[in-house]
């Protein structure tokens, strides 16, 4: 059984479409991110929410939405893609919200390409 | 705020030779300390982690880490480095808080050599 999965792996799309990308957990952890990976393998947090709740909120625009359901889900939904948007999402998820340990557990990304 | 320098963008070992990538960090308290390696088109994978106790630690694939408090540093060394370790490394470093947040370095791209 895949820990985090995301689909879809990848995502063509044209400038000015709302798309969403979907993240699932099923290690039991209570903490889950989105990152973004551009080009040159530059690795910046986005958001993090810990048991549905937003706890970092980066500088993103606000085209970005993310969305808990539960704490084993983690979507991201952009609106109005652009150009710049174009890179790599990763989900990860931790057991930082026990508080007892705090490394990651990344999915295997999403490559959205932006046309 | 917590900030970690990865000082080399690129290293390139022989197959069977050693390896060390170098990780400098800054962080107010004791920080929690991360290697996270990266295959071509997968995510990021742990290698080994430090949270307090033994400064040398050992990860998965043979590799292992020493942390080194006066140097602010957490290098990554690999005693006999194979093909199969080509790829990104990335170290980080961790806040203790509910949202365990992470700052990652920019990445070491290793290239291994036959």
């Amino acid at each position: 059984d895949t820990a985090v999965s995301q689909t879809p792996k990848y995502l063509v799309t044209q400038m000015g479409n709302d798309k969403s990308i979907k993240c699932e957990q099923n290690l039991g952890h209570d903490t889950m991110y989105w990152y973004k990976q551009d080009s040159k393998k530059f690795l910046k947090i986005m958001f993090s929410y810990n048991n549905k709740e937003l706890i970092i909120n980066e500088t993103v625009p606000n085209r970005f939405s993310p969305k808990s359901p539960d704490k084993a889900h983690l979507n991201l939904h952009i609106n109005s893609l652009e150009l710049g948007d174009s890179a790599v999402y990763f989900c990860a998820s931790s057991p930082a919200g026990t508080g007892t340990s705090y490394e990651q557990y990344f999915g295997p990304g999403t490559r959205l390409t932006v046309t | 705020a917590q900030s970690v320098t990865q000082p080399d963008i690129h290293i390139t070992v022989s197959e069977g030779a050693s390896l060390e990538l170098r990780c400098n960090y800054s962080y107010g308290a004791t920080p929690y300390l991360f290697w996270y390696v990266q295959s071509p088109g997968q995510g990021l994978q742990l290698l080994l982690k430090y949270f307090s106790g033994d400064t040398l630690v050992q990860g998965i694939k043979g590799f292992e880490a020493e942390f080194k408090r006066s140097q602010s540093s957490f290098n990554l060394r690999k005693p006999s480095v194979h093909w199969s370790d080509a790829a990104e490394y990335f170290c980080a470093v961790g806040a203790r808080t509910n949202a365990g947040k992470s700052t990652f370095g920019d990445g070491t791209t290793l290239t291994v050599k036959p």
